[in-house]
């Protein structure tokens, strides 16, 4: 069984703020994939990042940047200097990558909220 | 490029009626995924079809089909629709074919409300 916790719930900063959200996963499978997800008050998911099981490089995108440990099964997003623009729901989602079968699992979001 | 596009946007059922929700995948892409997104649950994955065929399910009843056409677009079926049933449904699509590690794109979603 997989399962992905994202245990923060919601969220609160004010505007120009450092804020990571946690992600922490559970698989027994050596292969699989890690993604983020942006869901706005619009509702469309946006794709934000994906990740192999062996590829721990973190990656930074202008004021977004990834921390993937595969020794505390973690893959945690920071904003840098928030805007209110961030403000939505994050998932982190983890595909696992097996012959015959397949395996989806979203957490349950983390909701941001950046305060002006 | 266009994204990936779903119809209708809103819709108002009553129970035991049914309903089809349509998705276009982004051009080229031959895999297309259903999720169910109900308040408080989250995202629950509901069927994948890749080259017109369904590859994998949820663990949702029968009552939630689908099928896959030839130009890739797909029909989501819900039939004896159940007040529970009201929801987000989103509609992705990807790239990677028969691959379920692909990245994939969201549509905007149907919203569903059964009264």
């Amino acid at each position: 069984a997989q399962k992905v916790t994202q245990a923060q719930t919601e969220i609160s900063v004010v505007e120009k703020e450092d804020v990571t959200l946690d992600c922490v996963y559970e698989t027994r499978d050596t292969t699989y994939y890690l993604f983020w997800y942006k869901q706005p008050p619009s509702g469309e998911l946006v794709f934000l990042i994906r990740r192999n099981s062996f590829d721990e490089q973190n990656e930074i995108s202008g004021r977004y940047s990834w921390n993937f440990q595969k020794s505390t099964s973690s893959f945690n997003f920071t904003i840098t200097a928030s805007q209110v623009v961030d403000s939505a729901v994050y998932f982190c989602a983890l595909i696992r990558s097996g012959a015959g079968s397949y395996q989806l699992t979203f957490g349950k979001g983390t909701k941001l909220s950046v305060i002006p | 490029e266009a994204g990936v596009t779903q119809s209708p946007t809103h819709l108002i059922k009553t129970r035991g009626q049914q309903v089809t929700l349509r998705c276009s995948p982004i051009s080229g892409h031959t895999s297309v995924y259903w999720y169910q997104q109900a308040l408080g649950l989250g995202l629950q994955f509901l069927l994948w079809y890749d080259e017109g065929e369904e590859r994998n399910r949820g663990n949702f009843p029968p009552r939630f089909s689908g099928r896959q056409f030839p130009n890739y677009s797909s029909e989501l079926n819900v039939n004896a629709l159940e007040l529970e049933d009201s929801a987000l449904y989103l509609c992705a699509s990807s790239l990677d074919q028969g691959s379920i590690s692909g990245t994939q794109y969201f549509g905007p979603g149907t919203r569903l409300t059964v009264l």
